[in-house]
């Protein structure tokens, strides 16, 4: 089955720079990679996803980029504002009825104002 | 995005009672519901898949007697912790699956925190 292994664990920076997050998956057939963010005592939302036939995918603050060859993908999110301050989880499938979510194990950031 | 409730938000019970759980997809058909287990500061751990008008596909190591799991329509689906103990104290999150342009997308409910005293 899939595995998704998540890096790093923990993120601190500073309001305003950037923060990257990143993520390698093992099944080559995967082909949907969405990232979620959740905040303290609330469900996981769906911030951003990207699938296999495309590189990269921005939306305002937020990107997402994907190798398929090296089968990693990453989190990039620019000028960090305390409300970041969360745990995001990147996810692989391969996107289709029958095949579930595989989940990183998430990494805690923390912007310092 | 698409939407999906979660009732009750948290819940407190004794030890021996039961408790359910609705999850439902506010503005979408989810013909296929998942129910989370997440435990603090880790990752989500699948319990079951919940498909509508048939039975639900537990996890390995998930008692499917213990989780009862019911989706009768294709915007609800109930998790009932049967029996509770207080180690089935945990957020319990479910989730929706939606088509979207050849890919089935995922949204969240806000989770249920249950404790069992």
């Amino acid at each position: 089955g899939e595995n998704v292994e998540q890096h790093p664990s923990t993120l601190s920076v500073q309001e305003g720079d950037s923060a990257v997050i990143k993520c390698t998956y093992s099944d080559s057939a995967s082909n949907y990679f969405p990232w979620y963010k959740q905040e303290l005592g609330k469900g996981p939302q769906l911030i951003i996803d990207i699938r296999s036939n495309v590189g990269e995918k921005k939306d305002q603050r937020i990107a997402v980029t994907l190798n398929k060859t090296a089968k990693h993908f990453s989190l990039h999110i620019t000028e960090t504002q305390p409300e970041d301050s969360a745990v995001y989880f990147c996810a692989a499938s391969r996107g289709n009825a029958g095949n579930m979510l595989t989940f990183g194990g998430g990494t805690r950031l923390m912007v310092k104002p | 995005g698409a939407v999906v409730s979660q009732h009750p938000s948290w819940v407190i019970c004794k030890s021996g009672t039961s408790v359910k759980i609705e999850c439902r997809s506010l503005d979408f058909q989810a013909t296929t519901m998942f129910w989370y287990r997440q435990f603090p500061k880790q990752s989500l751990m699948l319990m079951a898949t919940s498909n509508e008008g048939s039975k639900a596909t537990y996890e390995q190591g998930v008692e499917k007697d213990k989780f009862l799991i019911n989706h009768a329509s294709l915007t609800l689906s109930t998790l009932t912790v049967t029996s509770a103990h207080p180690e089935d104290s945990s957020f319990y999150i479910c989730s929706a699956r939606s088509p979207r342009g050849g890919f089935y997308e995922q949204y969240f409910g806000p989770g249920t925190r249950l404790t069992v005293t």
